[in-house]
């Protein structure tokens, strides 16, 4: 069974970081891309990154360039996402999604872990 | 400001149809396939549609997708109490470089 599973979330004061994980599992995690996409509480969904599946490529979204990093370890079949200079509207919760075409099909989604961003 | 537009809510009744829009522009929705996702209360979101009108195994057929020019269109036959839900599109927009998503529809069945 395809599965992702996320953790790191939790409460962060303004201006710190956080390490969100997504351990992978059921599938060839080297062959895939994979996303992040956050929702904030009571919003929409909003796209934050997206990583090759050979890690070559990565793409974010403008709200969190220069701020965030996509990596992903294939050793662990883990994705992660390095989330620095947080802000107030970072608020949300993060699913990590893989992609079973391009990268707008994100056909399996984590269950999500929520990251609070406040003093 | 999403850079898909949706309408925010649309209703119906048990058995209806309904159909929900999503308006973008060329770099995205124009020269580019859309998705669909159902997200359930509480839950996160599922495929409901990709390359614009094809289903994932176990979507059933009362799920259609279509798109034109620079808009695409869900539709969602027999409506059930079940498919409460917020649906949103999805796209890459390649001016961008990234994915974009429509701001949401919160479908009510009466």
């Amino acid at each position: 069974e395809v599965q992702l599973l996320e953790s790191g979330g939790g409460l962060v004061q303004p201006g710190g970081s956080l390490r969100l994980s997504c351990a992978a599992s059921g599938f060839t995690f080297s062959s895939f891309a994979m996303t992040w996409v956050r929702q904030a509480p009571g919003k929409g969904l909003e796209w934050v990154s997206a990583i090759s599946g050979s890690g070559a490529s990565t793409y974010y979204a403008d709200s969190v360039k220069g701020r965030f990093t996509i990596s992903r370890d294939y050793s662990k079949n883990t994705l992660y996402l390095q989330m620095n200079s947080l802000r107030a509207e970072d608020t949300a919760v993060y699913y990590c999604a893989k992609p079973g075409g391009d990268y707008t099909v994100m056909d399996v989604w984590g269950q999500g872990t929520t990251v609070t961003v406040s003093s | 400001q999403s850079v898909l537009t949706q309408p925010p809510s649309v209703s119906a009744a048990p058995g209806q149809k309904v159909t929900i829009s999503c308006s973008g522009s060329s770099s995205n929705i124009g020269n580019n396939y859309v998705s669909w996702y159902q997200q359930l209360p509480g839950t996160a979101p599922k495929l409901l549609i990709y390359d614009n009108n094809k289903r994932p195994s176990g979507i059933p057929d009362r799920f259609s997708g279509s798109k034109s020019g620079t808009s695409a269109t869900l539709g969602i036959t027999g409506l059930q109490t079940g498919d409460e839900a917020d649906y949103y599109c999805g796209t890459w927009d390649s001016s961008l470089s990234g994915v974009v998503f429509g701001g949401g529809t919160k479908l009510t069945v009466l």
